[in-house]
């Protein structure tokens, strides 16, 4: 398909393990973003990637959280030492240029529950 | 620190016009207002956008007041399908987009 993939749909982990969540993008998108929402909640920017510049990290919670985007295309969404209040879907969207300019394509999210 | 305000929850009977209000009182001139919609399950999904005027696509009409303090999302005919959160979002277009609570539309038939 030529939407955003995102993978697992669904990842259940015990407290204390590390979890990575991956993101494909559309094809010649620049920008990818992560976002987390937890039951109930909206939406939580959690860090974006532009091109060859450095990722905004300005919304990752803690020092848990890291993201990487390999040659421009694939992003993967680490988490360490998970804990309960990790449990949310994570959202990733990737647009054709930066911010609400572009209009953002999301995924269908990566379903994490951290028992 | 919300910019906008969206009302929690409204219903709307199948073949009618949903007109979903949003409150952006402190909007800049720089800022657009756009509207994603989220169905259960589902990533969120892009509407519309617009700055000062009015805009039209094949989903919706958003009409965005003179003083730009506030707009309104139609849905000309919604649908059993149309049921979803609304989220109305102001941001400058260079920024990250930031996502509050929005509306949650039940169209019923």
């Amino acid at each position: 398909g030529a939407g955003v993939s995102q993978s697992p749909s669904n990842k259940v982990t015990e407290k204390g393990k590390d979890v990575e969540l991956r993101c494909d993008p559309i094809s010649g998108h620049t920008a990818l973003y992560w976002y987390r929402q937890s039951l109930g909640q909206g939406l939580e920017f959690l860090i974006y990637f532009q091109g060859n510049s450095a990722p905004d990290k300005s919304g990752l919670p803690s020092d848990r959280f890291s993201a990487e985007r390999t040659g421009g295309s694939v992003s993967t969404l680490t988490i360490q030492r998970t804990q309960q209040e990790d449990s949310a879907v994570y959202l990733c969207a990737s647009s054709l240029v930066r911010g609400g300019a572009g209009e953002l394509f999301f995924g269908e999210g990566s379903r994490l529950t951290v028992l | 620190d919300a910019k906008t305000t969206q009302p929690p929850s409204m219903d709307c009977a199948e073949g009618r016009a949903a007109n979903l209000p949003c409150n952006h009182s402190t909007i800049s001139g720089n800022e657009y207002v756009y509207w994603y919609r989220q169905i259960h399950s589902q990533g969120p999904q892009y509407i519309i956008h617009g700055l000062k005027n009015n805009e039209t696509n094949e989903m919706a009409s958003l009409i965005i007041t003179e003083d730009r303090k506030s707009s309104t999302l139609i849905l000309p005919h919604a649908t059993l399908r149309d049921t979803a959160v609304y989220y109305c979002i102001v941001s400058p277009g260079y920024s990250t987009l930031t996502f509050g609570k929005g509306t949650m539309l039940l169209v019923s038939p």
